[in-house]
């Protein structure tokens, strides 16, 4: 049962243009939600967070959205440039109630920025 | 500030030996995170340490898998005997609290392949 999906497993943008990443969660407890980068041979590092009281949360080029009532967020990036060219992980925490800092992660999606 | 290093980065054993993987986290952090990515597939939560106690391990897959953290500073983690199905890449995490506004700092992983 998996709690949080990222159901594009890759996306292919060109440099310069917008990149839109998704991820969908279905336990309500969650509270909230942050956005790592991977690359390859290295551990993920931290994006961007948004907690659940707030809606959008914008960081130089990346800015998240949170639509709670739908159970979706989504983190924009733009504009893209080739170093942005990862895997993205979307995860999930529920602070409020369980107050460990354990992360539920999607699949990750792989994002490749052409030049 | 020196980040999470993990220890080896890869291992190769034949099924049924045994592996000890090594997490030193960050200088200070209470909170020590095993996950585990298999087949490219999410990254899953094993367990957490506060310390040098065990906060939560839901997520270890069964008692053939051993995590410590004596006197609270580095952690290792070992499989003993190894299953084929062990195989992935095993992240460590750590962070200063277990709340908001304190995302997880990974290492870079040990890649895990049992034959």
């Amino acid at each position: 049962d998996q709690q949080v999906k990222q159901n594009s497993p890759s996306l292919s943008v060109q440099e310069g243009r917008i990149s839109i990443l998704n991820c969908d969660y279905t336990n309500s407890m969650f509270d909230y939600f942050l956005w790592y980068k991977k690359y390859p041979a290295e551990g993920p590092t931290f994006l961007i967070s948004i907690s659940s009281i707030k809606d959008k949360n914008e960081d130089g080029r990346f800015t998240v959205f949170l639509n709670k009532s739908a159970k979706h967020l989504s983190l924009h990036i733009v504009p893209s440039q080739p170093g942005d060219s990862a895997v993205y992980f979307c995860a999930a925490s529920a602070y409020g109630s369980s107050n460990t800092g354990k992360l539920i992660f999607g699949q990750g999606t792989t994002l490749q920025v052409k030049p | 500030e020196a980040g999470v290093t993990q220890f080896p980065s890869h291992s190769v054993i034949e099924k049924g030996q045994t592996v000890t993987l090594r997490c030193d986290p960050i200088s200070g952090h209470d909170n020590l995170y095993w996950y585990r990515r298999v087949m490219g597939k999410e990254i899953k939560f094993l367990l957490h340490f506060v310390k040098e106690s065990k906060q939560d391990e839901s997520g270890m897959p069964n008692n053939r898998f051993l995590a410590e953290r004596t006197g609270g500073t580095y952690s290792t983690l070992k499989v003993q005997p190894a299953e084929l199905e062990d195989s992935g890449v095993y992240f460590c995490a750590s962070s200063q609290v277990a709340g908001f506004n304190s995302p997880l700092h990974f290492g870079n992983g040990t890649r895990l392949t049992v034959t």
